[in-house]
């Protein structure tokens, strides 16, 4: 049972515009949720995160968005660059009890920039 | 210092041997991972060791068996492998009792099994 799902494998964008990447997860114990980067032959870079008090995280050119109704986040990249070009993570957690420090990973999204 | 150090970067052993491999963090995160990673998969998480005790274990083989000497090391004993464990192995390390535990990945470890 795949509780964080990425269903796009792949997402092409030209330079300049928005990229928009998504993630359902299943388990509503979930409540903290992480965006990660990986390039070739890497480990994982954090991105940026939120946790479930919240439905919005900013940092620079990188938006998160939470919709907890709905089971669904997104990863808004404005305005896109080719060096953005990469993997794309989206992994999730429960803060407490015996799962803490678990983190679910989708099985990420490719993006690719145009110049 | 904001880095996960792993060695080695590659390693090719025998289905025989016995091999280790090893994670360090110099942040003071006291909460430390491995995952492993398969071709055009997710990492997934095999123990997690919180304060250098092993608090997750995700039902991992006994040919694999983690080991925390201190809150900055972490190591990963393996013995007996077979083919089908040849993937990326991926160590982390995040604060602990904090709401954003996002968790810094090291650069992993290639491992192959021949």
């Amino acid at each position: 049972d795949q509780q964080v799902k990425q269903n796009s494998p792949s997402l092409s964008v030209q330079e300049g515009r928005i990229s928009i990447l998504n993630c359902d997860y299943t388990n509503s114990m979930f409540d903290y949720f992480l965006w990660y980067k990986k390039y070739p032959a890497e480990g994982p870079t954090f991105l940026i995160s939120i946790s479930s008090i919240k439905d919005k995280n900013e940092d620079g050119r990188f938006t998160v968005f939470l919709n907890k109704s709905a089971k669904h986040l997104s990863l808004h990249i404005v305005p896109s660059q080719p060096g953005d070009s990469a993997v794309y993570f989206c992994a999730a957690g429960v803060s407490g009890g015996t799962s803490y420090g678990k983190l679910t990973f989708g099985q990420g999204t490719i993006l690719t920039v145009h110049p | 210092d904001t880095e996960v150090t792993q060695t080695p970067k590659h390693l090719v052993m025998g289905m025989t041997n016995k091999k280790s491999l090893k994670c360090e963090q110099h942040m003071g995160h006291r909460a430390m991972y491995w995952y492993k990673q398969k071709a055009k998969k997710p990492p997934e998480l095999m123990f997690v060791y919180s304060y250098e005790k092993l608090s997750i274990n995700e039902s991992v083989p006994s040919r694999f068996s983690p080991e925390c000497p201190n809150s900055s090391l972490l190591n990963l004993h393996l013995h007996a492998l077979q083919p089908e464990d040849s993937a990326l192995y991926l160590c982390a390390s995040s604060r602990s009792g904090t709401f954003n535990t996002e968790a810094f990945f090291g650069q992993g470890t290639r491992l192959t099994v021949v």
